[in-house]
């Protein structure tokens, strides 16, 4: 199994709270996701990074910000946390351009409830 | 861009009968297609994936896929499903150069004992 942690991996907070997710990776990839997962709608990307202090938009990033300091950890931040971002976040990563299909490899997830 | 649709959001199959699960992409080149699986609880294990030669792609827990161009398919197939099975499963597809996957939305197989 890839090197992939995720924390922390229940988190219940209060609506108008910030909210960091971190994801730490031991495999040295330089490529990072993080997905949101709702019933429904499959898996939606947030926000990936291509390399420290690089990173990009996804379908869904509005509400979301995200930073990369070290190519191990990849956090997101829900600046102000609303009822609609209760949901399940995954951290995933690849080898990309190394593997150039971009098989993703996923953490466990952060179940996230927003009161 | 890439598109996926799983049209089957829940299967329930006996357990040893035969299983196929549905992809459908949307991309003009050749894409690269995957197949994840997500037991309760649990993060996507890959389970198999297709980027190029052989269309019969065999992965790990006796699965297997084929890549169908003419159809924009690559569906999921195993003879005989175990109780193990049960799960939901998320097909995927990436384009050379674009960095990012798109998912399906899933389809939850259950298996009858």
């Amino acid at each position: 199994d890839a090197g992939i942690t995720q924390s922390p991996r229940h988190k219940v907070t209060e609506t108008g709270t910030p909210v960091t997710l971190r994801c730490h990776q031991t495999e040295n990839h330089r490529y990072m996701y993080w997905y949101r997962q709702d019933p429904g709608h499959g898996l939606r990307l947030i926000h990936y990074s291509y390399g420290v202090k690089d990173t990009d938009k996804g379908e869904v990033s509005d509400g979301y910000s995200v930073s990369r300091s070290k190519t191990e950890d990849f956090l997101l931040t829900l600046e102000s946390a609303t009822s609609s971002q209760t949901s399940v976040y995954f951290c995933a990563i690849s080898a990309f351009p190394r593997d150039r299909t971009d098989t993703q490899y996923f953490g466990p997830g952060t179940r996230l409830t927003v009161l | 861009a890439q598109s996926v649709t799983q049209p089957d959001i829940h299967i329930t199959v006996s357990e040893g009968a035969s299983l196929e699960l549905r992809c459908n992409y949307s991309y003009g080149a050749t894409p690269y297609l995957f197949w994840y699986v997500q037991s309760p609880g649990q993060g996507l294990q890959l389970l198999l994936k297709y980027f190029s030669g052989d269309t019969l792609v065999q992965g790990i827990k006796g699965f297997e896929a084929e890549f169908k161009r003419s159809q924009s398919s690559f569906n999921l197939r195993k003879p005989s499903v175990h109780w193990s099975d049960a799960a939901e499963y998320f097909c995927a597809v990436g384009a050379e150069g674009a960095q990012k996957l798109v998912f399906g939305q899933g389809t939850r197989l259950t298996i009858n004992p």
